[in-house]
């Protein structure tokens, strides 16, 4: 099936930073989706991207859809507690029913 | 908002018990689903359902069973529970059709340990 890798597989930053995440897939995507867990709880979809070259905010949080259609990114600028959390890119398969979710990036603010 | 509902949110059996996690919605979604987590890792999809009186296995294979009796409900049932079956269980639906068609919307999923 379709795979879905993340990097970096964790990130450890202090309050403020901007952080950079990425996913790439062994196949064409036609969707791109980007969501976060907060621990001891599902995902929350923040950004959807659905063509390519796309690049999509909300708030803090931007998001582009690679222009081969095999990848994805994910930026947040100035870091705040709340933004802790796994964050998971996610596509549909072929026939749009399901997602495949990706291996997830780990965020951890250093005091 | 979404409106998903998963319980319990944890649970503690010894193996061999049988077990039934469940999972309610009330946006009229058509699809349902259940993925399996363990800690930090992705996600994998165990079950869906297109509506009622539908089921499907995952690309994960599982011992458990789903049953869609009613469009709001999405039950999972382990008939023997065994430590290997500890994992975080999360269930999802999404919008029937258009746009949105792949956006989920997750329960806060059930923290499961099998002594």
């Amino acid at each position: 099936g379709q795979q879905l890798n993340q990097s970096p597989q964790s990130m450890f930053i202090q309050e403020g930073e901007d952080v950079s995440m990425n996913c790439t897939s062994s196949s064409i995507f036609n969707t791109w989706l980007w969501y976060k867990q907060d621990p001891g709880e599902g995902p929350v979809l923040l950004i959807a991207l659905y063509k390519a070259g796309e690049l999509t905010s909300n708030g803090r949080l931007t998001a582009q859809f690679g222009i081969t259609r095999k990848d994805s990114f994910l930026n947040i600028s100035a870091s705040i507690p709340s933004d802790v959390g796994i964050y998971f890119c996610a596509g549909p398969d072929f026939g749009n029913e399901k997602l495949t979710f990706g291996t997830g990036t780990r965020l951890t603010i250093i005091p | 908002e979404a409106d998903i509902y998963q319980t319990p949110r944890y649970l503690v059996i010894g193996t061999g018990k049988k077990i039934t996690l469940e999972c309610s919605q009330t946006m009229g979604h058509d699809k349902m689903y259940w993925y399996q987590q363990d800690p930090g890792m992705e996600l994998h999809l165990i079950h869906y359902s297109y509506g009622v009186n539908s089921t499907e296995k995952g690309d994960l294979s599982s011992e458990s069973t789903v049953s869609r009796i009613r469009t709001e409900h999405f039950p999972l049932t382990l008939e023997s529970a065994r430590p290997s079956h500890t994992s975080q269980y999360l269930c999802a639906s999404s919008v029937n059709r258009g746009p949105l068609l792949e956006k989920l919307f997750f329960g806060s999923g059930t923290q499961l340990s099998v002594l």
